[in-house]
């Protein structure tokens, strides 16, 4: 496996349901990031993860709960979601968080989750 | 506030040139970030401005005017593959935090 992995790559649940998201980034960095992608909206960063540590939360309700066990691993915990999460979400990887130059951040193809 | 402002859709003629602009208003300014997303894939990274100018890639080239808060991306020879939302993406004060916009959805046509 190469770059950054998502799984699962589609996932329908109801609101009462609880679910995980998992990022996997072979990359070696050391930043991982979850975004949020609505239909025709911008790509909204939720939470920041440097060295395992959360440095970021974009003031995400607590239905979204973030794991980063090692700088390798992401996972995004579900629960009672509502049907308006629906959305893309996106893991992201970058070297780390203030490195100078470009510092681009790399992502993986995503979670098609719809809540019903 | 912040502000990304880019088009929402152009279209395009297989092999011709394309301009999709962007500009922006963020509190600070740390470089400026060009990504291509096809429908249902990841984002892929295309382009970093962070000095004024032009830098360019191949078919891809990338223009930033920091005092105008202004960006380009310019593709040439346009292929059929080249279909995608383009995605401006600044990044403000934070040395890692990027704003995006909604992106530009671009349709090359045969």
């Amino acid at each position: 496996e190469t770059g950054v992995t998502q799984t699962p790559r589609h996932l329908v649940m109801g609101m009462t349901n609880k679910k995980s998201l998992k990022c996997e980034q072979h990359l070696g960095h050391n930043a991982m990031y979850w975004y949020k992608q609505s239909a025709k909206k911008p790509l909204e960063l939720m939470f920041v993860y440097n060295f395992k540590e959360q440095t970021e939360n974009n003031s995400v309700p607590s239905r979204f709960s973030p794991e980063c066990p090692n700088s390798s691993h992401l996972f995004l915990h579900l629960h009672t979601l509502q049907p308006e999460d629906s959305a893309l979400y996106l893991c992201a990887s970058s070297q780390d968080l203030f490195s100078g130059r470009a510092n681009e951040q790399f992502f993986g193809p995503g979670t098609r989750l719809t809540v019903l | 506030g912040q502000n990304i402002d880019q088009p929402t859709e152009m279209t395009a003629t297989e092999g011709a040139i394309v301009q999709i602009n962007c500009t922006y208003q963020t509190s600070g300014f740390n470089g400026l970030f060009w990504y291509q997303q096809h429908a249902g894939e990841a984002p892929t990274f295309l382009s970093y401005n962070v000095l004024d100018g032009l830098e360019e890639k191949g078919r891809f080239s990338s223009f930033l005017s920091r005092s105008k808060g202004y960006s380009y991306l310019l593709l040439k020879e346009l292929q059929m593959k080249d279909s995608a939302s383009y995605l401006c993406a600044p990044r403000g004060d934070s040395s890692y935090k990027l704003i995006f916009g909604s992106g530009t959805r671009l349709l090359v046509r045969p």
